[in-house]
């Protein structure tokens, strides 16, 4: 069925630092692709989405690209801020992956 | 707009007892959803709903039940709670091919 996985972390940068997370999907269709973050005592919410191949979502400095031939779809963002600190969901429809928390320091 | 609205935020119950978290939602979505979400094992789906009246069993519907009487409130039931439900509980939302809100979760400890 379809899945996807995820890069666990925990992952620590430095501010400034360039992030990336990377997450790979199985799926048999074209389904629409997602990455959702969650800070602390919150739900989830959206931060980009990509619905068909070659798609580059973007959204607050961060990107991800959904790559048909490598079955991905890597989060990025070029200088990260204490302020993104949070964990970061890639989800395949409704399927989610395991999160990857993110701390970003000063 | 209140969005996907959760409630209670957090519980308390003994094992054995039984309790109803409430999801509702004001965006007139199909779609509804119960997640739980424990340390290091992400989201897993406990139930959903894709309209009114119809309920399916998610990855871990055990220990739970759930209703959709009416098209804005999905219910989540706890008949004999245990110790293994202490988890953080969300329920989402969507419409077809688009992306889910979310509510912001119920916190529930059994002990």
């Amino acid at each position: 069925g379809d899945s996807v996985t995820q890069m666990e972390g925990p992952v620590t940068l430095s501010e400034e630092a360039f992030l990336t997370i990377n997450c790979t999907y199985t799926a048999t269709g074209y389904p629409s692709l997602f990455w959702y973050v969650q800070y602390p005592g919150e739900g989830l919410q959206l931060l980009l989405k990509a619905t068909k191949a070659d798609d580059k979502g973007s959204n607050k400095g961060f990107e991800a690209t959904y790559r048909k031939e490598t079955t991905s779809f890597h989060l990025e963002k070029g200088s990260v801020q204490v302020s993104d600190s949070a964990v970061y969901f890639c989800a395949l429809d409704m399927r989610f992956g395991a999160g990857t928390r993110l701390t970003v320091k000063p | 707009n209140a969005g996907v609205t959760q409630t209670p935020k957090f519980r308390v119950l003994k094992t054995g007892q039984s309790m109803t978290l409430l999801c509702a939602q004001d965006m007139n979505h199909e779609y509804m959803y119960w997640y739980r979400q424990d340390p290091g094992m992400g989201l897993r789906l406990i139930h959903y709903s894709v309209g009114e009246g119809t309920t399916a069993k998610g990855e871990v519907p055990d220990g739970y039940n759930v209703s959709r009487l009416k098209k804005q409130n999905f219910l989540l039931g706890l008949e004999s709670a245990a110790p293994s439900q202490t988890s953080v509980y969300f329920c989402a939302t969507r419409t077809v091919n688009t992306e889910a809100f979310f509510g912001q979760g119920t916190r529930l400890t059994v002990v």
